[in-house]
């Protein structure tokens, strides 16, 4: 099962950007896959944010404010989530997630903490 | 309004079987599959496996080969995940999650609420 890798923690002051990154192992290619994005607050179940793949193919969850965006970093093979205008309320743990081949593999999870 | 509804928490000896269940509503339950992910203490997401009704194909992460069984009852539009053969490793939270598939993407749009299976002797 291919290792996703996401940094433990991140922080952000209210207001600022966080950029949230998930490296997919070099015999994947990031560009060839969707990119989702989870948010996960305690004691909730996880919640569907965003998927991306390209600039003219991504979409929103239902909901889910215009803050949150994905792209990606083709040179480090990175999907990334940035937040803009970090708010409280988007303290919480992120996960991607992707399909590399026959089954869906999430990453370790990147803890927010609003500052 | 869609939602999942899952078992209670259980609590179940080593080597021993553990089936949770997921009741779901207001939507076409054979359109869309159900997956199970799963989450150990303090630890992140796990996917398991998903069935898709209208075809009853079942899908499990290499992981659970031999160990896991989904299945789907239409009849009362519940999806059942059962783990064989426990250990004190799959001590964890186990969510049930419908998704939505389209030919550009699958998210998992609605989830259960979450069981609770501890594992001890």
């Amino acid at each position: 099962q291919p290792v996703v890798t996401q940094p433990p923690s991140s922080s952000a002051s209210p207001g600022e950007s966080a950029r949230l990154t998930c490296t997919l192992p070099s015999d994947i290619n990031v560009g060839d896959h969707n990119i989702y994005w989870y948010q996960q607050k305690p004691g909730s179940p996880p919640r569907y944010l965003l998927y991306f793949y390209s600039d003219s193919d991504k979409g929103q969850g239902s909901g889910v404010p215009s803050r949150f965006s994905g792209s990606k970093d083709a040179s480090a093979n990175t999907g990334i989530l940035l937040i803009s205008g970090v708010q409280s309320e988007d303290e919480a743990e992120y996960f991607c997630m992707i399909w590399p081949k026959n089954s869906w593999v999430f990453g370790g999870g990147t803890k927010l903490t609003v500052l | 309004q869609v939602q999942l509804v899952q078992s209670g928490a259980e609590v179940k000896r080593p080597g021993s079987s553990v089936r949770v269940s997921c009741k779901t509503s207001g939507g076409n339950f054979k359109k869309h599959g159900i997956n199970w992910v799963r989450q150990a203490p303090g630890q992140g997401l796990e996917w398991m496996g998903y069935i898709i009704p209208m075809f009853e194909t079942t899908n499990y992460a290499q992981n659970f080969q031999g160990r896991l069984t989904i299945t789907a009852d239409e009849s009362s539009t519940t999806a059942y995940m059962e783990l064989h053969g426990l250990r004190s490793e799959d001590t964890a939270v186990y969510y049930c999650a419908r998704e939505h598939r389209t030919d550009k993407f699958v998210i998992f749009d609605y989830w259960g609420q979450g069981a609770l299976v501890t594992v001890s002797s």
